[in-house]
């Protein structure tokens, strides 16, 4: 499973709180990614980094933020949750730190599903 | 913007029939095209990739098969189980390291 964890798994809050979601990689891989998913829609990029305090912005990235102050977590933050945002969330990784090797395949951590009310 | 577009959304096949899932991509300067399947409840994992320099890569009861002219690729399931049940995603890599993702097809094996 390539090392990653995602924390929390499983999380019910209220709108307009903030929620903080962690990806956490053990294997020094460069990219790491952000997904959501949800029914018909398949998996949507919200964020990317390709490196400590590097990142980039995916399709759908309203209503997110993200922040990599180290190489092995990768946080996503909604700022002020909405039903909307009621999904699957999915972290993943490709390449490893060192060796531009598979940049382009990616493995997913188990997900967290977040529930907001 | 680039995209890809994957078909059928369901699929429903006879157990030991084979199953076809084709998907078509609009940038055609992808070079990297992953299959993924999905269980219910569990995370996209990688079955089988295709780079641009071949046609076609086998692995057991699986395959995929791509025309760059027509710009689209195949996954091609034999001799299904059920265990073949799933969600099934295909992607192009498309700029910036990201890969464009098809929106999923049910594999449905039927007993």
């Amino acid at each position: 499973d390539a090392g990653i964890t995602q924390s929390p798994r499983h999380k019910v809050t209220e709108t307009g709180t903030p929620v903080t979601l962690r990806c956490h990689q053990t294997e020094n891989h460069r990219y790491m990614y952000w997904y959501r998913q949800d029914p018909g829609h398949g998996l949507r990029l919200i964020h990317y980094s390709y490196g400590v305090k590097d990142t980039d912005k995916g399709e759908v990235s309203d209503g997110y933020s993200v922040s990599r102050s180290k190489t092995e977590d990768f946080l996503l933050t909604l700022e002020s949750a909405t039903s909307s945002q009621t999904s699957v969330y999915f972290c993943a990784i490709s390449a490893i730190m060192g060796r531009e090797v598979s940049t382009d395949t990616q493995y997913f951590g188990p997900g967290t599903r977040l529930t907001v009310l | 913007g680039e995209n890809v577009e994957q078909h059928p959304s369901t699929l429903s096949v006879q157990e030991g029939d084979s199953a076809v899932i084709k998907c078509t991509y609009s940038d055609s300067a992808s070079n990297y095209f992953p299959w993924y399947k999905q269980e219910l409840g569990k995370r996209p994992q990688l079955i089988i990739d295709i780079r641009s320099n071949v046609g076609e890569k086998k692995d057991q009861r699986i395959a995929v098969t791509l025309n760059k002219t027509a710009k689209h690729f195949s996954l091609h399931i034999t001799e299904t189980q059920p265990e073949d049940s799933a969600v099934y995603f295909c992607a192009a890599r498309g700029s910036n390291y990201q890969l464009i993702w098809g929106a999923g097809t049910k594999l449905i094996i039927k007993p």
